[in-house]
């Protein structure tokens, strides 16, 4: 067990349609990192927040967002869902910048 | 950005066997790890190691940060290692861009 909780852990859902993913980061780390595998992406990262703040944005779409809250659990939303957001969407946390980071169990998007 | 390269792709081992798993990156890191991804697809941390050699088992890591790669050892491979190997490297401050992977089968 990494110590980072992602619920649900699966989802199905229609096209068009909203879904929040929920990470609680292990206690005491303070960034949190969110990542989507896809059959032909491979993991690509998508949004870094630190303690609350955003810190770094990689291939995330506009449909997509996220936030941290002030008790450091973190929300990733995806609005007008697609065929092709069906994947497995990951959060890690860190305590900081460039220590090791854990990563949850994911949670296994589904989009018909 | 920096590219993480890993090889080979592909590997298929007989229980008991050796292996080598290699990951080639471009620029200079502060941050590598290797991950084992299972068949049910978590993603479990092996070694955190930008520098160095490490060992834990029958698993070890040696990274030269200065030539930039690292490599993975496996020995007396059990079934249960198979699944895809994951080499993922940070530079300042930012997120881990992970390889594309190494899918180890091992058959007994």
């Amino acid at each position: 067990d990494s110590g980072v909780t992602q619920t649900p852990k699966h989802l199905i859902t229609a096209t068009g349609q909203r879904v929040t993913l929920r990470c609680s980061p292990r206690s005491g780390d303070l960034s949190v990192y969110w990542y989507q595998q896809s059959l032909d992406q491979g993991l690509q990262f998508l949004i870094q927040y630190y303690n609350g703040e955003e810190r770094a944005k990689g291939n995330i779409l506009e449909r997509f967002s996220a936030q941290q809250f002030p008790d450091l659990h973190s929300e990733l939303n995806l609005s007008s869902l697609e065929l092709g957001d069906s994947a497995l969407y990951f959060c890690a946390s860190s305590a900081g910048y460039n220590t090791e980071a854990f990563f949850g169990q994911g949670t296994r998007l589904t989009v018909v | 950005g920096i590219q993480v390269e890993q090889s080979p792709p592909d590997l298929i081992l007989q229980e008991g066997a050796n292996s080598t798993l290699r990951c080639n990156f471009s620029d200079s890191v502060n941050n590598l790890q290797w991950f084992h991804q299972n068949p049910w697809g978590q993603l479990i941390n092996l070694f955190y190691i930008p520098s160095g050699t490490k060992q834990n088992g029958r698993l070890s890591a040696t990274t030269v940060a200065t030539e930039r790669y690292s490599l993975l050892y496996i020995s007396s491979s059990q079934t249960t290692d198979s699944g895809v190997y994951f080499c993922a490297v940070g530079q300042a401050g930012t997120a881990l861009i992970f390889g594309k992977g190494t899918t180890l089968s091992v058959s007994s």
